[in-house]
């Protein structure tokens, strides 16, 4: 059980674009989803903590209008990366917490973006 | 001064050995712990949760020092498989509704 999926696991484009990645829980109810995102040989860095039904929390120096976050569902979390460019590529990675308690987060597979 | 400090490695250990690594946090309100495992380009996988009391699940010991605010794992009899990097985290909440805060990472390889 507690399966994160994420959706793409890698896509590439071109500077300018916007970028949708879904992070899913397959089988449990989400109340709580995590975005994170890792630059080669660094630390994963919490940008936004995602509540369903509410607006998501920043972490300072993330721009909240370049990353929207929608949190629409129990098991539906999205991070939109508006306008991509070159310094966005990162491997972008969900994680959410069941409602069940606990304090595990099952992270998913990550997402690689890559901005031409 | 960074919140969760790691030593980077590489780690370079015979199959067999027992080593050890350290991880430092600087928030002392902080109040969850946790060691995760993470591959190459893949996702960090919870390897254990770090209590008080401390906590041992097989091969591998976690132990917590709130007074001087570090954490560390001990991995006994390593295998091959063991290589990888692994990742301290800590949150500030107890109930698990933070977000972590991960160190760096130690890379371990473990050679045969």
């Amino acid at each position: 059980g507690a399966v994160v999926s994420q959706h793409p696991s890698r896509v590439i484009c071109k500077s300018g674009t916007s970028v949708k990645i879904e992070c899913r829980s397959l089988d449990f109810q989400a109340t709580t989803m995590f975005w994170y995102r890792q630059f080669p040989k660094q630390s994963l860095m919490l940008m936004a903590t995602s509540n369903e039904g509410s607006k998501a929390t920043y972490e300072q120096g993330v721009e909240k209008d370049k990353f929207l976050i929608n949190h629409a569902s129990l098991t539906l979390s999205t991070l939109t990366v508006t306008s991509a460019h070159p310094e966005d590529s990162s491997f972008y990675i969900c994680s959410a917490i069941s409602g069940q308690g606990g304090n595990e987060q099952f992270f998913g597979p990550g997402t690689r973006l890559t901005v031409l | 001064r960074k919140e969760v400090e790691q030593d980077p490695g590489p780690f370079n250990v015979p199959e067999g050995a027992t080593v050890a690594f350290n991880c430092t946090y600087s928030n002392s309100a902080s109040q969850s712990f946790f060691w995760y495992r993470q591959d190459c380009r893949k996702e960090p996988k919870l390897l254990m949760s770090v209590y008080s009391s401390g906590n041992e699940d097989g091969r591998f010991t976690a132990q917590l020092n709130r007074a001087s605010q570090y954490i560390s794992l001990l991995i006994r009899d390593s295998k091959l498989s063991d290589s990888a990097t692994y990742l301290c985290a800590v949150a500030i909440g107890g109930g698990g509704a933070d977000g972590l805060t991960f160190g760096k990472g130690t890379h371990l390889i473990i050679q045969p």
